[in-house]
């Protein structure tokens, strides 16, 4: 069990240039989570999904976009990108959160420096 | 506006010191407070409370939650170098749209050194 994998581990864009944030989670969840994590800070939510073909938007999904046609990957797009993104995303997933809590499983993060 | 709050943000003891770190909340239709450590990468799960005044352990670490007052500690006993990170409370309530989806609301961190 691999786990929560993203790739990739680092990259640097150049303001307007988009990219992909890739995610895949091997553990059959429903549910995930991209969230982003700026320094000193605790981690946003930035879109979510509690299925393959439904996702919703978290505290701060301008800027972004994402897709969910399969249950195991949860891509992020950032199409014009912006100092602003400058950040460490993580992804995250879980079992569906209904009736109970459950931990959410986390990725070990992008770190995303745009200039 | 914080929904979730810790505190101290920053906390330097010494290897063998006992630390209480605080989370305080308010967040909208509660379902469990967890918290998680964080070491230069992904968050990793530590516990998740859902009831008051029931204690979880794991060796050093243990946790308390009380829902009257809306808050919960963390506390590290005999700390090493080790637990040297961040210590992240994150509350799952639900969606401010009342959808039944549980979200966690994080906080800053309280970020620990533990020197030798």
């Amino acid at each position: 069990n691999a786990g929560v994998t993203q790739t990739p581990k680092f990259r640097i864009l150049k303001i307007g240039q988009s990219m992909t944030l890739q995610c895949t989670q091997d553990m059959n969840h429903n549910y995930m989570y991209w969230y982003r994590q700026d320094p000193g800070m605790g981690l946003k939510l930035i879109y979510y999904s509690v299925g393959a073909g439904i996702t919703d938007k978290g505290e701060v999904p301008n800027g972004y976009n994402v897709s969910r046609s399969t249950t195991e990957d949860f891509p992020l797009r950032l199409e014009l990108a912006a100092p602003s993104q400058t950040s460490v995303y993580f992804c995250a997933s879980s079992y569906p959160g209904t009736a109970h809590s459950y931990e959410q499983y986390f990725g070990p993060g992008t770190r995303l420096t745009v200039t | 506006e914080d929904k979730v709050v810790q505190s101290p943000l920053s906390l330097v003891v010494h290897e063998g010191d006992t630390v209480t770190l605080n989370c305080s909340y308010e967040v909208t239709n509660f379902r469990s407070l967890l918290w998680y450590k964080q070491e230069k990468k992904a968050p990793t799960f530590l516990f998740m409370l859902t009831s008051s005044g029931i204690e979880k352990k794991s060796g050093r670490l243990s946790s308390i939650l009380d829902k009257k007052e809306l808050f919960s500690i963390l506390n590290i006993t005999a700390t090493q170098t080790g637990d040297s990170a961040v210590y992240l409370c994150a509350v799952d309530g639900r969606g401010d749209r009342g959808s039944t989806l549980g979200r966690l609301y994080f906080g800053r961190g309280t970020q620990l050194t533990v020197w030798p």
